[in-house]
């Protein structure tokens, strides 16, 4: 079955530590997206990518990294220099923009990060 | 600068009531597009609808109703004969016409329907 997968689902780190969120699409989407998600709040953008090799900074970028080396994986590393890191990070793709229309995201089923 | 509000954060209702989640946008474009997604308990959010701002025609899926009224920049959305399975917290977003434009959240609405 198509879709986007993460992993883990769950995921502690401690003080410090850089951690790597891995996000995976078997829908042959171009774009792909990090989202962060706070208690009582909506989704925030941390980074999308439209295309391969290629990525840009969204509203809440400082302290992650991410990476598209390939055209199904979009990983997201949180670095120590994220103050406040536990929240829960959803990962989208999308088929991409066209000059036609805007297409809707479909989202993974997100990984909790917990820092102790 | 683009915004979304749901003004409603938590509703409650019995299960088979009627109801409607609100939501209101800003934008200085006049072509983007307007989407709701429901967050149940797991986590993954589902789409449900997406609507382009050429199109106020209201739509009808099911129990699931939307109203778009361009006049009071609202994207209301109406579940009729509510269900249990209904709980969950339901996101109205905006994006701006065309290319790769991002999605602009709401804070959402968790909706309780108790039996």
């Amino acid at each position: 079955d198509g879709g986007i997968t993460q992993s883990p689902k769950y995921l502690f780190r401690k003080e410090g530590q850089n951690v790597t969120l891995s996000c995976e699409q078997n829908l042959n989407h171009d774009a792909m997206y990090w989202y962060r998600q706070d208690p009582g709040q909506g989704l925030r953008l941390i980074y999308y990518s439209q295309i391969v090799n290629d990525f840009q900074k969204g509203d809440i970028a400082e302290g992650y990294s991410v990476s598209r080396e390939k055209k199904e994986s979009f990983p997201l590393t949180v670095t120590s220099a994220q103050k406040n890191p536990t929240a829960f990070y959803l990962c989208a793709s999308s088929i991409g923009g066209s000059s036609s229309g805007f297409n809707e995201q479909f989202f993974g089923p997100g990984t909790r990060l917990t820092v102790l | 600068a683009q915004k979304v509000t749901q003004a409603q954060t938590e509703i409650s209702v019995v299960e088979k009531e009627d109801v409607t989640l609100d939501c209101v946008y800003e934008t200085r474009d006049t072509t983007y597009y307007l989407f709701w997604y429901k967050q149940p308990p797991s986590g993954e959010l589902v789409f449900l609808i997406r609507r382009n701002s050429f199109d106020e025609q209201n739509e009808i899926s099911g129990r699931y109703s939307w109203n778009f009224q361009k006049s009071t920049s609202s994207f209301n959305f109406t579940i009729t004969a509510s269900q249990v399975v209904d709980s969950a917290v339901y996101f109205c977003a905006l994006s701006e016409a065309g290319g790769y434009s991002t999605l602009t959240f709401g804070k959402g609405t968790m909706l309780l329907v108790s039996p």
